[in-house]
């Protein structure tokens, strides 16, 4: 099964403010690298899908990307509704996997 | 409009078995894969397996294969998660889910399991 790894588990920013999240696959998984954001208390909901395609309806302000192991969700100009727990997923082996998640606080 | 609709939290004591169900809608239920995510308290998200209707092929996540059962019925569009002998560890959000596809991604509401003596 494939592993996957994210970092940091944790970080806080500010409003207005830039971050990137790194997820890394225990091997190859040709982008099939999935995004999905979580609240307390809800179901996770996906942002953006195979590496860098945006979910519909959701701002531009999220962006992916990457290839092969390694890849990047970094979002700019962070907005109050942006602070929660995001986590990657791959979905080119099954069952797919997610990586342990990052949750991102206001500073 | 595609759904997927999960059964009532329930609380259960160690060793009793339970089977939890989401009910889909909306979409043709035999051909798309559809499985089961685990969240534990304060903790991430695990997929635990997922079935292809179609012809029940199904695979576990390595942590969860043997420790639970999952199915399909395809005349009822459903989709079950089946402990036969339930633990403290097992207390959990459990999550259904249809395997992404392009970007058509969809979950049930969720199902809250405790187990205590």
């Amino acid at each position: 099964d494939i592993q996957m790894t994210q970092a940091p588990s944790s970080l806080s920013a500010s409003v207005g403010g830039r971050v990137t999240i790194t997820c890394r696959a225990s091997q190859s998984i040709s982008g099939y690298l999935n995004w999905y954001q979580q609240k307390p208390g809800k179901a996770p909901k996906l942002l953006i899908f195979t590496t860098s395609n945006l979910h519909s309806g959701v701002p531009s302000r999220f962006s992916g990307r990457g290839s092969g192991t390694d890849f990047t969700l970094t979002i700019s100009s962070l907005q109050p509704e942006d602070f929660a727990t995001y986590y990657c997923q791959q979905s080119y082996s099954m069952p797919p996997s997610f990586g342990q998640g990052t949750k991102l606080e206001i500073k | 409009e595609v759904q997927l609709v999960q059964s009532e939290a329930e609380v259960k004591k160690p060793g009793e078995s339970l089977k939890i169900f989401c009910k889909t809608s909306g979409y043709t239920f035999s051909t798309h894969w559809i499985g089961w995510v685990r969240q534990m308290p304060g903790q991430g998200l695990e997929w635990m397996g997922i079935i292809y209707p179609a012809d029940s092929e199904t695979r576990y996540s390595p942590s969860f294969q043997g420790q639970v059962t999952i199915s399909a019925d395809e005349s009822n569009t459903t989709a079950y998660l089946h402990w036969s002998s339930l633990k403290a560890s097992d207390t959990a959000m459990y999550y259904c889910a249809r395997l992404l596809v392009g970007e058509d991604d969809y979950w049930g509401q969720g199902t809250l399991v405790t187990v205590s003596s």
